[in-house]
Protein backbone atom coordinates (compact mmCIF):
# COMPACT_ATOMS: atom_id res chain seq x y z
CA UNK A 1 0.00 0.00 0.00
CA UNK A 2 1.11 3.42 -0.21
CA UNK A 3 3.79 4.42 2.65
CA UNK A 4 3.34 7.23 5.32
CA UNK A 5 7.30 7.39 6.69
CA UNK A 6 7.66 9.33 10.15
CA UNK A 7 10.87 10.73 11.80
CA UNK A 8 12.28 10.52 14.63
CA UNK A 9 11.03 7.26 16.01
CA UNK A 10 12.54 8.49 19.29
CA UNK A 11 12.63 11.84 20.98
CA UNK A 12 13.38 13.27 24.13
CA UNK A 13 13.18 16.99 25.17
CA UNK A 14 12.84 18.81 28.62
CA UNK A 15 9.93 19.91 29.76
CA UNK A 16 9.19 23.55 28.22
CA UNK A 17 10.62 23.09 25.32
CA UNK A 18 8.88 22.47 22.00
CA UNK A 19 8.93 19.03 19.87
CA UNK A 20 8.76 18.73 16.20
CA UNK A 21 7.90 15.30 14.69
CA UNK A 22 7.75 15.22 10.58
CA UNK A 23 5.91 12.72 8.24
CA UNK A 24 5.84 12.23 4.48
CA UNK A 25 3.25 10.82 2.23
CA UNK A 26 3.25 9.18 -0.87
CA UNK A 27 -0.52 9.04 -2.20
CA UNK A 28 -0.97 12.65 -3.73
CA UNK A 29 -5.03 12.09 -3.40
CA UNK A 30 -4.59 11.63 0.28
CA UNK A 31 -6.57 14.31 1.62
CA UNK A 32 -7.20 14.02 5.66
CA UNK A 33 -4.13 14.31 7.81
CA UNK A 34 -4.66 13.22 11.62
CA UNK A 35 -2.07 12.91 14.22
CA UNK A 36 -3.01 10.19 17.46
CA UNK A 37 -1.68 9.85 20.97
CA UNK A 38 -1.37 6.84 22.44
CA UNK A 39 -0.63 6.33 25.98
CA UNK A 40 0.69 2.71 27.26
CA UNK A 41 -1.99 0.23 27.13
CA UNK A 42 -4.80 2.40 25.35
CA UNK A 43 -6.36 2.90 21.75
CA UNK A 44 -4.76 5.70 20.15
CA UNK A 45 -6.71 9.17 20.47
CA UNK A 46 -7.22 12.17 18.12
CA UNK A 47 -5.64 14.84 19.07
CA UNK A 48 -5.64 17.12 15.87
CA UNK A 49 -6.02 16.45 12.05
CA UNK A 50 -5.76 18.52 8.97
CA UNK A 51 -7.13 18.83 5.85
CA UNK A 52 -5.79 19.05 2.36
CA UNK A 53 -7.22 23.08 1.65
CA UNK A 54 -5.44 24.33 4.88
CA UNK A 55 -2.21 24.92 5.57
CA UNK A 56 -1.47 25.22 8.89
CA UNK A 57 -4.09 24.35 12.16
CA UNK A 58 -3.61 25.00 15.69
CA UNK A 59 -4.97 23.95 19.17
CA UNK A 60 -3.67 25.58 22.06
CA UNK A 61 0.07 24.24 22.52
CA UNK A 62 -0.22 22.11 18.89
CA UNK A 63 0.21 22.84 16.01
CA UNK A 64 0.07 20.84 12.15
CA UNK A 65 1.33 22.04 8.93
CA UNK A 66 0.97 20.30 5.95
CA UNK A 67 2.55 21.11 2.79
CA UNK A 68 0.60 19.22 -0.24
CA UNK A 69 3.48 20.54 -2.97
CA UNK A 70 6.20 18.32 -0.87
CA UNK A 71 3.69 15.78 0.44
CA UNK A 72 4.74 16.36 4.23
CA UNK A 73 3.28 17.24 7.37
CA UNK A 74 4.37 18.08 11.06
CA UNK A 75 3.50 18.27 14.36
CA UNK A 76 4.45 21.19 16.71
CA UNK A 77 4.36 20.87 20.19
CA UNK A 78 5.09 24.06 22.29
CA UNK A 79 5.88 24.18 25.95
CA UNK A 80 6.02 20.33 26.64
CA UNK A 81 4.68 18.60 30.00
CA UNK A 82 5.56 15.28 31.32
CA UNK A 83 1.99 14.24 30.19
CA UNK A 84 2.68 14.94 26.84
CA UNK A 85 5.23 11.99 27.06
CA UNK A 86 3.28 9.12 24.87
CA UNK A 87 3.52 7.92 21.44
CA UNK A 88 2.40 9.80 18.99
CA UNK A 89 1.30 8.46 15.33
CA UNK A 90 0.63 10.55 11.68
CA UNK A 91 -1.72 8.78 8.79
CA UNK A 92 -2.89 10.47 6.20
CA UNK A 93 -5.79 8.85 4.55
CA UNK A 94 -6.30 6.15 1.95
CA UNK A 95 -8.06 6.89 -1.39
CA UNK A 96 -11.00 4.36 -2.41
CA UNK A 97 -10.93 2.68 0.73
CA UNK A 98 -13.87 3.69 3.05
CA UNK A 99 -12.17 6.74 4.44
CA UNK A 100 -9.35 4.27 6.26
CA UNK A 101 -5.93 5.74 7.27
CA UNK A 102 -2.36 4.46 6.32
CA UNK A 103 -0.68 5.16 9.46
CA UNK A 104 3.28 5.98 10.04
CA UNK A 105 4.89 4.04 12.67
CA UNK A 106 5.09 6.49 15.54
CA UNK A 107 7.48 8.78 18.01
CA UNK A 108 7.69 8.00 21.26
CA UNK A 109 8.40 11.09 23.02
CA UNK A 110 9.59 11.58 26.62
CA UNK A 111 9.28 15.00 28.13
CA UNK A 112 11.84 15.19 30.96
CA UNK A 113 10.96 17.00 33.85
CA UNK B 1 -21.59 6.88 25.60
CA UNK B 2 -19.15 4.20 25.75
CA UNK B 3 -17.45 4.80 22.54
CA UNK B 4 -15.94 1.91 21.02
CA UNK B 5 -15.70 -1.26 22.82
CA UNK B 6 -14.02 -4.06 22.41
CA UNK B 7 -13.94 -7.67 23.90
CA UNK B 8 -12.08 -9.57 25.53
CA UNK B 9 -8.69 -7.41 26.29
CA UNK B 10 -6.58 -10.42 26.49
CA UNK B 11 -6.71 -13.71 25.10
CA UNK B 12 -3.95 -16.62 24.87
CA UNK B 13 -4.60 -18.94 21.85
CA UNK B 14 -2.80 -22.21 20.23
CA UNK B 15 -1.48 -22.69 16.96
CA UNK B 16 -4.65 -23.83 14.61
CA UNK B 17 -7.82 -22.35 17.00
CA UNK B 18 -9.67 -20.07 16.44
CA UNK B 19 -11.72 -17.02 18.07
CA UNK B 20 -13.65 -14.00 17.39
CA UNK B 21 -13.03 -10.35 18.49
CA UNK B 22 -15.92 -8.22 19.42
CA UNK B 23 -16.05 -4.61 18.49
CA UNK B 24 -19.20 -3.04 18.99
CA UNK B 25 -19.92 1.64 18.81
CA UNK B 26 -22.43 3.37 20.34
CA UNK B 27 -22.16 6.31 18.07
CA UNK B 28 -23.78 5.72 15.67
CA UNK B 29 -21.20 5.65 13.07
CA UNK B 30 -21.27 4.27 9.86
CA UNK B 31 -17.99 3.53 8.86
CA UNK B 32 -15.67 0.46 10.94
CA UNK B 33 -11.71 -0.49 11.28
CA UNK B 34 -9.96 -3.54 12.20
CA UNK B 35 -6.39 -2.34 12.22
CA UNK B 36 -3.10 -4.54 14.21
CA UNK B 37 -0.39 -2.94 15.87
CA UNK B 38 2.92 -4.62 15.65
CA UNK B 39 6.27 -3.02 17.69
CA UNK B 40 7.67 -0.74 15.30
CA UNK B 41 5.20 -0.93 12.80
CA UNK B 42 2.19 1.20 13.86
CA UNK B 43 -0.99 0.45 13.01
CA UNK B 44 -2.40 -1.59 9.65
CA UNK B 45 -5.15 -2.21 8.32
CA UNK B 46 -6.45 -5.34 8.32
CA UNK B 47 -10.24 -5.26 7.16
CA UNK B 48 -12.68 -2.39 6.81
CA UNK B 49 -16.43 -1.57 6.55
CA UNK B 50 -17.41 1.59 4.66
CA UNK B 51 -21.26 0.78 5.65
CA UNK B 52 -23.54 -1.25 6.53
CA UNK B 53 -23.42 -4.69 4.66
CA UNK B 54 -20.31 -4.10 3.00
CA UNK B 55 -16.56 -5.38 3.92
CA UNK B 56 -13.42 -4.45 2.24
CA UNK B 57 -10.04 -5.75 2.43
CA UNK B 58 -6.94 -3.74 3.70
CA UNK B 59 -3.17 -3.73 3.88
CA UNK B 60 -3.17 -7.00 5.43
CA UNK B 61 -6.43 -9.51 5.43
CA UNK B 62 -4.92 -13.17 5.13
CA UNK B 63 -5.93 -15.11 7.41
CA UNK B 64 -8.65 -12.85 9.32
CA UNK B 65 -12.86 -12.49 8.45
CA UNK B 66 -15.06 -9.81 9.23
CA UNK B 67 -18.46 -9.55 9.68
CA UNK B 68 -20.17 -6.32 10.07
CA UNK B 69 -23.18 -7.79 12.59
CA UNK B 70 -25.17 -4.69 12.39
CA UNK B 71 -24.48 -0.86 11.78
CA UNK B 72 -23.02 -1.06 15.47
CA UNK B 73 -20.69 -4.59 15.13
CA UNK B 74 -18.10 -5.90 13.22
CA UNK B 75 -16.00 -8.95 14.84
CA UNK B 76 -12.65 -10.24 13.17
CA UNK B 77 -12.05 -14.10 12.89
CA UNK B 78 -9.12 -15.66 12.95
CA UNK B 79 -10.04 -19.45 11.73
CA UNK B 80 -6.59 -20.88 11.98
CA UNK B 81 -4.40 -18.99 14.88
CA UNK B 82 -0.67 -18.51 13.70
CA UNK B 83 2.12 -17.50 15.96
CA UNK B 84 2.69 -14.37 13.37
CA UNK B 85 -1.20 -12.92 14.27
CA UNK B 86 -0.16 -12.34 17.48
CA UNK B 87 -0.21 -8.67 18.35
CA UNK B 88 -2.78 -6.11 19.20
CA UNK B 89 -5.87 -5.69 17.76
CA UNK B 90 -7.63 -2.55 17.42
CA UNK B 91 -11.33 -1.58 16.41
CA UNK B 92 -12.27 1.84 15.21
CA UNK B 93 -14.84 3.51 14.05
CA UNK B 94 -16.23 6.96 12.14
CA UNK B 95 -19.10 8.67 11.38
CA UNK B 96 -18.65 9.36 7.51
CA UNK B 97 -21.15 11.81 7.01
CA UNK B 98 -20.24 11.92 3.11
CA UNK B 99 -18.73 10.85 0.43
CA UNK B 100 -15.88 13.17 -0.38
CA UNK B 101 -15.03 14.02 3.34
CA UNK B 102 -13.13 12.15 5.70
CA UNK B 103 -13.79 12.35 9.55
CA UNK B 104 -12.38 11.42 13.22
CA UNK B 105 -11.44 8.02 13.87
CA UNK B 106 -12.66 6.76 17.37
CA UNK B 107 -10.51 3.88 18.39
CA UNK B 108 -11.40 0.79 21.00
CA UNK B 109 -8.61 -0.20 23.98
CA UNK B 110 -7.38 -3.01 21.85
CA UNK B 111 -7.35 -6.76 22.27
CA UNK B 112 -4.23 -8.12 23.12
CA UNK B 113 -3.65 -11.83 21.26
CA UNK B 114 -0.77 -14.24 22.24
CA UNK B 115 -0.55 -16.93 19.60
CA UNK B 116 1.82 -20.14 20.72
Amino acid sequence: GENVEQHPSTLSVQEGDSAVIKCTYSDSASNYFPWYKQELGKGPQLIIDIRSNVGEKKDQRIAVTLNKTAKHFSLHITETQPEDSAVYFCAASIRNSGYALNFGKGTSLLVTP
Amino acid sequence: NAGVTQTPKFQVLKTGQSMTLQCAQDMNHNSMYWYRQDPGMGLRLIYYSASEGTTDKGEVPNGYNVSRLNKREFSLRLESAAPSQTSVYFCASSLRVSSGSTDTQYFGPGTRLTVL
